[in-house]
Order: structure tokens, then sequence, then C-alpha cells
């Protein structure tokens, strides 16, 4: 257990459909990262929360958003789905300094049918 | 913008033999970190290595080491003594450093690693 949490593990929704995938980070992470991995290819960075704000954005569709709560779970709303979007999510938490540890979470497989 | 080429979409080796996979990046920064990730077929992201680009000595960890070459941008990772367990996709990573407030990693497009027994 790397100590961030993903849930759900799997997910197979329709095209048009909306669902919420969620992230807890690692105890006392302050920082959470989306990325999404489509079928063999490298992670692509979504966005990036720290204590609650946005803090960079990298190549995410109009469709998605994201939001950091004040506990420090995270949840990625993807809207509208495609086909396209059919892939993995992965959420990672790190301390948000110099030097500190980066943490991936397990994943969430979204299937889109 | 940072950007990661790993230029072996596969590689093979013999169970116990020696294996280096190769990764280059461009980046205009001076201190920055770098990193391997193994993915087994789980897809679980497990970090194999890390090197600060301050360090002179290349990481070091069990099976595990780095070639870091800064003024090359060059960033090799070498497996010793093959095992079947480190069959996985491996990904080359890439992270500003922190303290300028944007610390997502830039991946490269893996090198898929198979051992032969």
């Amino acid at each position: 257990d790397s100590g961030v949490t993903q849930t759900p593990k799997h997910l197979i929704t329709a095209t048009g459909q909306r669902v919420t995938l969620r992230c807890s980070p690692r105890s006392g992470d302050l920082s959470v990262y989306w990325y999404q991995q489509s079928l063999d290819q490298g992670l692509q960075f979504l966005i990036q929360y720290y204590n609650g704000e946005e803090r960079a954005k990298g190549n995410i569709l109009e469709r998605f958003s994201a939001q950091q709560f004040p506990d420090l779970h995270s949840e990625l709303n993807l809207s509208s789905l495609e086909l396209g979007d059919s892939a993995l999510y992965f959420c990672a938490s790190s301390v948000g300094r110099r030097g500190g540890g980066y943490t991936f979470g397990s994943g969430t497989r979204l299937t889109v049918v | 913008a940072q950007t990661v080429t790993q230029s072996q979409p596969e590689m093979s080796v013999q169970e116990a033999e020696t294996v280096t996979l190769s990764c280059t990046y461009d980046t205009s920064e001076s201190d920055y970190y770098l990193f391997w990730y193994k993915q087994p077929p789980s897809r679980q992201m497990i970090l194999v290595i890390r090197q600060e680009a301050y360090k002179q000595q290349n990481a070091t960890e069990n099976r595990f080491s780095v070639n870091f070459q800064k003024a090359a941008k060059s960033f090799s990772l070498k497996i010793s003594d093959s095992q079947l367990g480190d069959a996985a996709m491996y990904f080359c990573a890439y992270r500003r450093d922190p303290n300028f407030g944007n610390e997502k990693l830039t991946f490269g497009t893996g090198t898929r690693l198979t051992i032969i027994p």
C-alpha cells in the first residue's frame, strides 16, 4: 500500500456520461497531481492542487475538472465522456517542498463504451 | 518546455545478464530531479531510482544504477543480474525543482523490458 488511495479501481460507463474519480493523498502530503495514461502510452500530466488551490494545469480538456477539498482529498470530474477518454487515471501526492517524495496511487481504469 | 525521450520502445535481456535503458532529456534548468519508474502488468507505478541534478555521484539501488551525464543530458538505467520480476515497462521522468512552484513529472514514452529465461 503506497498510502495514496484511489477509488474506484475500475469504472465502465457509456459515452456522454459523467464520472468522478477520487483520490486520498498520503498522510502529510499537501500536493495532489492527476495524470492520464492511455493504452501503452506515457503518463500525461493533467492538473495539480496544493493545499486546496490549483497550482498547475497541463493538457486537461475543458470537459474535465478537478478540486481539492479541505481534508486534502481530491476529485477529478470527467463529463460528456468519449471513447477516447478510456484510460488509466493516476493520482499522486507529494509533500510539496524541495526534496519531497512523490507517491502514486494504483490508478482508476476508466472504460467508456 | 522540458521533454524526455526514450528511444528504445522495447528491449530484451537474458535472465542474470545486464541491460541498459536509455533516456535523454531537454531542459534549460540547472536544478532538477530525474527518475526511473517501473510499471509491471499490475499497472502500479513503482519508483526504481532517483537522481538529483546537483549531485555528481550516480545513484544506486541494489541491482539498479544510473549513468547520469548532466552536460549530455543523458540518464540511463543499468539493471544488473536481471530477474524475471524485472519484466515491465520502464519510464524515465523529469521534475523541475519544486521551489519554482511546479512539481509535475514529465515522462518519456517508456521502454518495455522483456526478460528471457
